[in-house]
């Protein structure tokens, strides 16, 4: 059981916008910043938005990050086939003294 | 451009010791203001953090791994290791090293080496 709640699975067509949530605490994303990995398939996980709405370089603005409270959402525009992946959120929890994940959330583009 | 790189046993018997290295280029890591942080994926599930160390011997310990971890770094090789101790088929996962920006996230990643763990 992950410390950070996200939904399993997401799906849209191409050209849809789609969104993922993650559920956490006071203790870690209410107090911190969240950050989102892409991982597609058979590869490691690449840093996609720090900072809860930050893009490293190279990052598609259609790829955005928001916060509010002890949630914080990744919000996907213009879906392509590419999108296609496994997105996980992440925050540092006080309680745990470390880093905590959510469970992933599998996108589908249809 | 920062590159890690893990190595390691692919194939550890249980009850015994896993041991990997992730070998760091493109970074000092005994210079580097960042940590230095190993995390795990088992077949089909999330990701899981085990641990972070700073070179100044600074680390974080997952609780839940914490009786059976030791990460340490070694600045003349540029290397941060991982020892994982009395290990069963839970265990079995890729691993995957990481830079780890202290709070803020974990901005460059190895490719990750698949641990089984069978007899």
């Amino acid at each position: 059981q992950s410390v950070l709640t996200q939904p399993p699975s997401a799906s849209g067509t191409p050209g849809q916008r789609v969104t993922i949530s993650c559920s956490g605490s006071s203790s870690n994303i209410g107090g911190h910043v969240v950050n989102w990995y892409q991982q597609l398939p058979g590869t490691a996980p690449t840093l996609l938005i720090y900072s809860n709405n930050q893009r490293p370089s190279g990052i598609p603005d259609r790829f955005s990050g928001s916060k509010s409270g002890t949630s914080a959402s990744l919000a996907i525009s213009g879906l392509q086939s590419e999108d296609e992946a496994l997105y996980h959120c992440a925050s540092w929890d006080d309680d745990l003294n470390g880093w905590v994940f959510g469970g992933g959330t599998k996108l589908t583009v249809l | 451009q920062l590159q890690l790189q893990e190595s390691g046993p692919g194939l550890v018997k249980p009850s015994e010791t896993l041991s990997l290295t992730c070998t760091v280029s493109g970074d000092s890591i005994s210079s580097s203001n960042h940590y230095w942080g190993w995390i795990r994926q088992s077949p089909g599930k999330g990701l899981e953090w085990i641990a972070s160390i700073h070179y100044t011997a600074i680390t974080y310990y997952n609780p839940s791994l914490r009786s059976r971890v030791t990460i340490s770094l070694d600045a003349s090789e540029n290397q941060c290791s991982l020892k994982l101790k009395s290990v069963t088929a839970a265990d079995t996962a890729v691993y995957y090293c990481a830079r780890d920006r202290d709070y803020d996230d974990f901005d460059f990643w190895g490719q990750g080496t698949l641990v089984t763990v069978s007899s």
